[in-house]
């Protein structure tokens, strides 16, 4: 069964650190992994999906990378805002259509 | 541009009652999911659809569940007689197949 760990579960950081945010899972046979944002109360947003085959995927002032062979993957965030504060969930998808994803963690950029 | 829609966005209800939740997926979108999310918690897996085929199920959805896609485009999830354990908030996702799930804003249970 897939396992998606996510910690720290909270970071409170000043703005304008660059931040790395982890997500291990336990079963390397994936067909892709996402990192999505989650705002309070609000649904899910999709930021980055990296497929089985690739090693990273960037937009913006994000980086996504994937390791697959020690399921880990890292989401890198560049000079961070107060706007980048909600809670970021990693998710991959196996052999079936459903994701599974880590408890997600919730991020605090100050001012 | 027109995302994924979900009606009610909230719904309080007496414990017993039997509710049921819309999901409007994007135009086009062949695949509609529907996951559960509970505080603190990252959302599981319910159920799946391509078109209006329901191809996969968690073992989550017991069966006071229901979910339907009458003609491949909106879907709808009943849960019927509510336990205060089904207070969460349901989350809607489409995709085309190209991989990406485009989730809606939800809609949140509340069991009193």
């Amino acid at each position: 069964k897939q396992e998606v760990t996510q910690i720290p579960a909270a970071l409170s950081v000043p703005e304008g650190e660059n931040l790395v945010l982890n997500c291990s899972f336990t079963d390397s046979a994936i067909y892709n992994l996402q990192w999505f944002r989650q705002d309070p109360g609000k649904g899910l947003t999709s930021l980055l999906l990296i497929q089985s085959s690739q090693r990273e995927q960037t937009s913006g002032r994000l980086n996504a990378s994937l390791d697959k062979s020690s399921g880990r993957s890292t989401l890198y965030i560049a000079a961070s805002q107060p706007g980048d504060s909600a809670t970021y969930l990693c998710a991959v998808k196996g052999g079936s259509e459903k994701l599974v994803f880590g408890k997600g963690m919730k991020l605090t950029v100050n001012p | 541009d027109t995302g994924v829609s979900q009606n009610p966005r909230h719904k309080i209800t007496k414990r017993g009652q039997n509710v049921t939740f819309r999901c409007d997926p994007i135009s086009e979108h062949n695949r509609l999911y529907w996951y559960r999310q509970t505080l603190g918690q990252g959302p599981e897996f319910l159920t799946y659809f391509q078109n209006e085929a329901q191809l996969e199920k968690s073992r989550l959805l017991s069966d006071r569940f229901s979910a339907e896609r009458p003609k491949g485009s909106f879907s709808t999830l009943e849960i019927q007689r509510t336990e205060q354990g089904d207070s969460a908030m349901y989350l809607c996702a489409s995709s085309s197949g190209t991989f990406r799930e485009y989730f809606g804003p939800g809609t949140r249970l509340t069991v009193t």
